[in-house]
């Protein structure tokens, strides 16, 4: 069965570069997801990326996949108080349409 | 519009118990999901809705779980006799559809903002 995996933790300063990681295990992955979850609350898309593609960048956000090694990163560029969350990586698998989520990792950005 | 909603937010309850949280997707979307989320943990798909059809279910979902979307709009998830074990965070998704292949079209998944149960 599918699998993803993060680091449970991270913690940067404002102004630096924060890199969070997901290793998958599906290679029929198609689709991979970044969300970001505040306390109490859904979960909010940031980004997601195709299984064909290498890397994709979002403003703040770029997302880089290692389809050979089945590893993904998103990199918040300068990043704020307010991206304090947990982000979560999530596939979807060819010929589904439901997701799998990673546990989450929780980003503290400290002033 | 203004996105997934769900109602309640928060909804406390003793157990055996029934309850029924109710989801709102976007309005041009068909496609609509049910995940739990437990603490620590990410979501868990548990059941999905294409119109008023439910196409797939999880196992987690056990008999005492029932998910319906009558019209093919708004759904609604039951539980009955709750235990503690159901305390979570139940999560409403909704998506586009277009019909197309799966695997050749994103169909991203939109959340609402949960309903958090609590069962004493």
């Amino acid at each position: 069965g599918e699998d993803v995996e993060q680091s449970l933790f991270l913690s940067v300063r404002e102004g630096d570069s924060s890199v969070i990681n997901c290793t998958y295990t599906d290679s029929s992955s198609t689709y991979l997801y970044w969300y970001k979850q505040e306390p109490g609350a859904g979960l909010q898309l940031l980004t997601y990326i195709f299984s064909n593609m290498d890397m994709k960048q979002d403003q703040r956000l770029t997302v880089l996949l290692n389809k050979k090694d089945k590893h993904l990163s998103l990199r918040i560029a300068d990043t704020q108080t307010g991206d304090s969350a947990i982000y979560f990586c999530a596939e979807k698998e060819s010929g589904y349409s439901t997701l799998t989520f990673g546990k989450g990792t929780m980003l503290l950005v400290s002033p | 519009d203004t996105g997934v909603s769900q109602n309640p937010r928060h909804k406390i309850t003793k157990r055996g118990q029934n309850v029924t949280f109710r989801c709102d997707p976007i309005s041009e979307h068909n496609r609509l999901y049910w995940y739990r989320q437990t603490l620590g943990q990410g979501p868990e798909f548990l059941t999905y809705f294409q119109n008023e059809a439910q196409l797939e279910k999880s196992r987690l979902l056990s008999d005492r779980f029932s998910a319906e979307r009558p019209k093919g709009s708004f759904s609604t998830l039951e539980i009955q006799r709750t235990e503690q074990g159901d305390s979570a965070m139940y999560l409403c998704a909704s998506s586009l559809g277009l019909g197309l292949a799966q695997s050749t079209f994103t169909d991203t998944q939109y959340f609402g903002p949960g309903t958090r149960l609590t069962v004493l």
